[in-house]
C-alpha cells in the first residue's frame, strides 16, 4: 500500500551544520509532497511543498526536490540553527485524495549551540 | 485570522466513556480532516468532512464518528474509549474542497485511564 518512509532519528547536530533528512514514498499516480514541522507542544506547520516531479520546495532556508525517478523528497538545510530543533514529518497527498495526507513516522532534530 | 482552533486542549477520560472533540476551521476553509497522532508516531488519517458529509475515511473502527456543521466546524466523537485511544487528535482545515494545503490546529491531548 501507499506509505512514506523517513530516516530514523533522532538527529543531533551542532549549530551551522548541514542537515539532510531522507524521505522516500510509495504511491500510485502523481502525489503532492510535503514537509511539516512540529515544535514542542504545538500542532503541525507546513514547511514546504512540491506538487510535480522536479519541483523544488523551499522555505526558511530548507529545501526539498521532488524526485520521481527515485521516489524521494529529501529535506536539506545548509546551516541549521538552535531554533530549528523540532520534529519533521514527510507526507504526501494523492492526486485525487482531496487533501488526505499520509505521513512518515517523523524525525526528531536537536541542534546544539 | 484565528487559524484552526480546537477544544479542549487536554482531556482525561475513563475507559468505556465517550468523548467529543471540536474544531473550528480557518476562515474561508470548507474541508475538515481529523488525524490521530500516537506518541512518537506520525499522524494517522481518521476521516475528512466536506459539505457536511464524510468524504473519505482511514482505517479506524466505527467507534470513531464525526460531524460537520453548516458553518464548516466539526466534531470528532469516540465511543467506548480504549486505553489505546490515548493520543493527540489533530484537526486540519483546507479550502477549495481540500484541493489545497491543509492547516493544522494545536490538537487535543486525550488521555484514557
Amino acid at each position: 500500500g501507499d506509505s512514506v518512509t523517513q530516516m530514523e532519528g533522532p538527529v543531533t547536530l551542532s549549530e551551522e551544520a548541514f542537515l539532510t533528512i531522507n524521505c522516500t514514498y510509495t504511491a500510485t499516480g502523481y502525489p503532492s509532497l510535503f514537509w511539516y514541522v512540529q515544535y514542542p507542544g504545538e500542532g503541525l506547520q507546513l514547511l514546504l511543498k512540491a506538487t510535480k516531479a522536479d519541483d523544488k520546495g523551499s522555505n526558511k532556508g530548507f529545501e526539498a526536490t521532488y524526485r520521481k525517478e527515485t521516489t524521494s523528497f529529501h529535506l536539506e538545510k545548509g546551516s541549521v540553527q538552535v531554533s530549528d530543533s523540532a520534529v519533521y514529518f514527510c507526507a504526501y497527498a494523492g492526486g485525487t485524495s482531496y487533501g488526505k495526507l499520509t505521513f512518515g513516522q517523523g524525525t526528531i532534530l536537536t541542534v546544539h549551540p | 485570522d484565528a487559524g484552526v482552533t480546537q477544544s479542549p486542549t487536554h482531556l482525561i477520560k475513563t475507559r468505556g466513556q465517550q468523548v467529543t472533540l471540536r474544531c473550528s476551521p480557518k476562515s474561508g476553509h470548507d474541508t475538515v480532516s481529523w488525524y490521530q497522532q500516537a506518541l512518537g508516531q506520525g499522524p494517522q488519517f481518521i476521516f475528512q468532512y466536506y459539505e457536511e458529509e464524510e468524504r473519505q475515511r482511514g482505517n479506524f473502527p466505527d467507534r470513531f464518528s464525526g460531524h460537520q456543521f453548516p458553518n464548516y466546524s466539526s466534531e470528532l466523537n469516540v465511543n467506548a474509549l480504549l486505553l489505546g485511544d490515548s493520543a493527540l487528535y489533530l484537526c486540519a482545515s483546507s479550502p477549495a474542497g481540500g484541493r489545497a494545503e491543509a492547516f493544522f490546529g494545536q490538537g487535543t491531548r486525550l488521555t484514557v485511564v
